[in-house]
């Protein structure tokens, strides 16, 4: 069954750094999410992505947060000058056109210390 | 805004025996999908379950099943013959069926921790 996949499974980071999370969608879908779960709370929507742009993003997207699909597989989420606060899972998620359904990848652990 | 409840912060079950698992959402669309995800210990995502709210019959995977009430906006998720397995974290989720160019996002309640004794 296609997956979603994404590295680094776990990134430690100094805080005030930049890491970027990467994302490989499944080759068919055209809609791509990026999601984030503070350890012990609700899984939160970051932004969503569509015909190489940006389709819809939350309040929590702010000007830290970036994404882009550089080479036509790849869906990178960027975090600038990371903050403690910062720390959470990080899940990429995508869906084929007209399909309700969407496929999660496995998260990365973002940590900031 | 839409939102989405879910009372019961924790469950238990015997291994074997049957759990349900409540959640009620709000919103003033008149159609959406409902879902339910089960996230294990190794934290991944995985859809157990979803209902399209146009479709009156109550969905069903195998031993995953849901009743449906729209008109009070409930979706209930039913675990039958419990398995050792299944404990996990469960994430009732709500998405509109229409949202402009994209698929719209998916809203989420806090999620029910469930445990199985063996």
């Amino acid at each position: 069954e296609p997956e979603v996949t994404q590295t680094p499974s776990h990134q430690v980071t100094q805080m005030g750094q930049e890491v970027i999370l990467r994302c490989v969608p499944i080759s068919n879908h055209l809609y791509f999410y990026w999601y984030r779960q503070i350890l012990g709370q609700k899984v939160e929507f970051l932004v969503s992505f569509y015909n190489n742009e940006i389709s819809e993003k939350s309040e929590i997207f702010d000007d830290q947060f970036s994404v882009e699909r550089p080479d036509g597989s790849n869906f990178t989420l960027k975090i600038r000058s990371t903050k403690l606060e910062d720390s959470a899972m990080y899940f990429c998620a995508s869906s084929e056109y007209n399909n309700y359904g969407y496929t999660f990848g496995s998260g990365t652990r973002l940590t900031v210390v | 805004a839409q939102t989405v409840t879910q009372s019961q912060p924790e469950m238990s079950v015997q291994e074997a025996e049957t759990v349900t698992l409540s959640c009620t959402y709000d919103t003033s669309e008149s159609d959406y999908y409902l879902f339910w995800y089960k996230q294990p210990p190794s934290r991944q995502m995985i859809l157990v379950i979803r209902q399209e709210a146009y479709k009156q019959q109550n969905a069903t995977e195998n031993r995953f099943s849901v009743n449906f009430q729209k008109a009070a906006k409930s979706f209930s998720l039913k675990i039958s013959d419990s398995q050792l397995g299944d404990a996990a974290m469960y994430f009732c989720a709500y998405r509109d069926s229409n949202y402009g160019g994209s698929q719209g996002n998916l809203i989420f309640g806090k999620g029910t921790k469930l445990s199985v004794k063996p």
